[in-house]
């Protein structure tokens, strides 16, 4: 079965600061997706990983997938506090989707 | 394009009583599946269908919960009797089904309906 752990699963931070966050999975695969979710809202489509090595960025957010350490990170450039949500990623089964708990990222003035 | 269509969009029941959600995908879209979420539980699959087949349950708590999905614009997800338990949010996604073979698409997610079971 496979198992999708993120961490950390709550993360404060202050704006301009940088942090990571990480999620690694248990069995080989090579799509990863992330999701953010606003409270009380959807999910919303953020990246998504296709191969070993792939990165993308969209604004202050950057993520990357290495699929041999099974690991992919999302990383956050100078936080501002628009970037307050819960973040998943999600692991292509395939053909469905296996998600993270989620890491509830506050950012603080 | 309107979406992932979900209503109700909020649903307060007592528990005995039969609960019907519903769920337009995107036109176009060949993969539906439904979600639940919870504080303690997180994100689970319940169940996914590709073409309108249904391909995996195994996500299905129990017997109390039957989906549906007649035609490739409209799903259901019924839970009767509903529990107290069964209180979470309860979320559609559609998906291109473009990806391939053994592979999955990117999802888009409906708004969710929020369903309280007293």
């Amino acid at each position: 079965e496979l198992k999708v752990e993120q961490n950390p699963l709550f993360l404060s931070m202050q704006e301009g600061k940088n942090y990571t966050i990480y999620c690694n999975y248990s069995t080989t695969s090579d799509r990863l997706y992330w999701y953010r979710q606003d409270p009380g809202k959807s999910l919303e489509s953020l990246f998504v990983l296709l191969s070993n090595g792939a990165v993308k960025q969209e604004g202050r957010l950057m993520a990357s997938l290495d699929t041999k350490a099974r690991l992919s990170t999302l990383h956050i450039t100078a936080a501002v506090h628009d970037l307050s949500a819960t973040y998943f990623c999600a692991v292509d089964m395939p053909e469905k989707l296996v998600f993270g708990k989620g890491t509830k990222l506050t950012v603080n003035p | 394009d309107a979406g992932v269509i979900q209503s109700p969009r909020h649903e307060v029941t007592e528990m005995g009583q039969e609960v019907t959600l519903r769920c337009k995908p995107i036109s176009g879209h060949n993969s539906l599946f439904w979600y639940r979420q919870t504080m303690m539980r997180g994100l689970e699959l319940l169940i996914y269908f590709n073409n309108n087949v249904p391909i995996d349950d195994s996500g299905m708590p129990e017997d109390r919960f039957s989906a549906k999905m007649p035609n490739a614009s409209f799903s259901t997800l019924k839970i009767q009797p509903s529990e107290p338990r069964d209180s979470a949010v309860y979320f559609c996604a559609s998906s291109p089904g473009l990806a391939g073979e053994g592979s999955t698409d990117t999802q888009y997610f409906g708004p969710g309906t929020r369903l309280t079971v007293l």
